[in-house]
């Protein structure tokens, strides 16, 4: 059974531009949740979909975004990027989120310069 | 407000000296408590689900034990490739998972 995909894995971007990240989650899976981690602050929960609705929502500027689709693959975007935005971003699958355990991807790692 | 307090914030073991890391919880209407192995730049990898009181998980040289309180992963013998953070979570009353900030383990030869 295939786990959870992200891509890209690596990505460079200059402040000011914007990035998708790309999320495939282990078949089945309706829930995806969305997590930023830096050295020095951990695992920052983002956001999470089910069902293409947006469930649950963490303590970050308006700049993040994100959707799923249909199909249960999930993206998520951020806009005007800033330096403080170089993370590795990790996308979370479950089957519904409530309770059951989530698997996470590889992540995507972004570097802002 | 919910928390969870890992500790120590970083471990180091001789090959084969067993010990155990803290998940401590302060969590509404507890749900479930995970533990998680990660290594450097790698997501979070799934080691076990706890549900109640009294509930223990082994999986090779890892067993994971659950109190009303707090949570405790005890890895016995360990070997150099055990060498990882270790992140414990819990499921609130509200299925919000709220994360511990990890602790970095490291084992030498």
């Amino acid at each position: 059974k295939a786990g959870v995909t992200q891509t890209p894995r690596y990505l460079i971007k200059t402040r000011g531009q914007q990035v998708t990240l790309s999320c495939s989650p282990i078949s089945g899976h309706r829930s995806v949740s969305w997590y930023q981690q830096t050295p020095g602050q951990g695992l920052q929960f983002l956001f999470e979909y089910f069902s293409e609705t947006q469930r649950n929502k963490g303590n970050f500027p308006g700049r993040f975004s994100g959707r799923q689709f249909s199909n249960s693959r999930s993206e998520m975007n951020v806009s005007t990027l800033e330096l403080g935005d170089s993370a590795l971003y990790l996308c979370a699958s479950s089957s519904t989120g409530d309770g059951n355990t989530i698997y996470f991807g590889e992540g995507s790692w972004l570097t802002v310069v | 407000e919910d928390q969870v307090t890992q500790s120590p914030e970083a471990l180091r073991l001789q090959e084969g000296e067993s010990s155990s890391l803290n998940c401590s919880y302060t969590v509404s209407g507890l749900r479930g408590l995970f533990w998680y192995r990660q290594d450097p730049g790698k997501g979070p990898e799934f080691l076990f689900t706890l549900y109640s009181a009294g509930e223990e998980k082994e999986k090779e040289r890892l067993k994971a034990t659950l109190t009303k309180k707090e949570s405790f992963l005890h890895i016995t013998a360990p070997k150099p490739e055990d060498s990882a953070t270790y992140l414990c979570a819990a499921f609130d009353s509200n299925y919000q998972l709220i994360w511990g900030a990890g602790t970095k383990l490291i084992i030498k030869p």
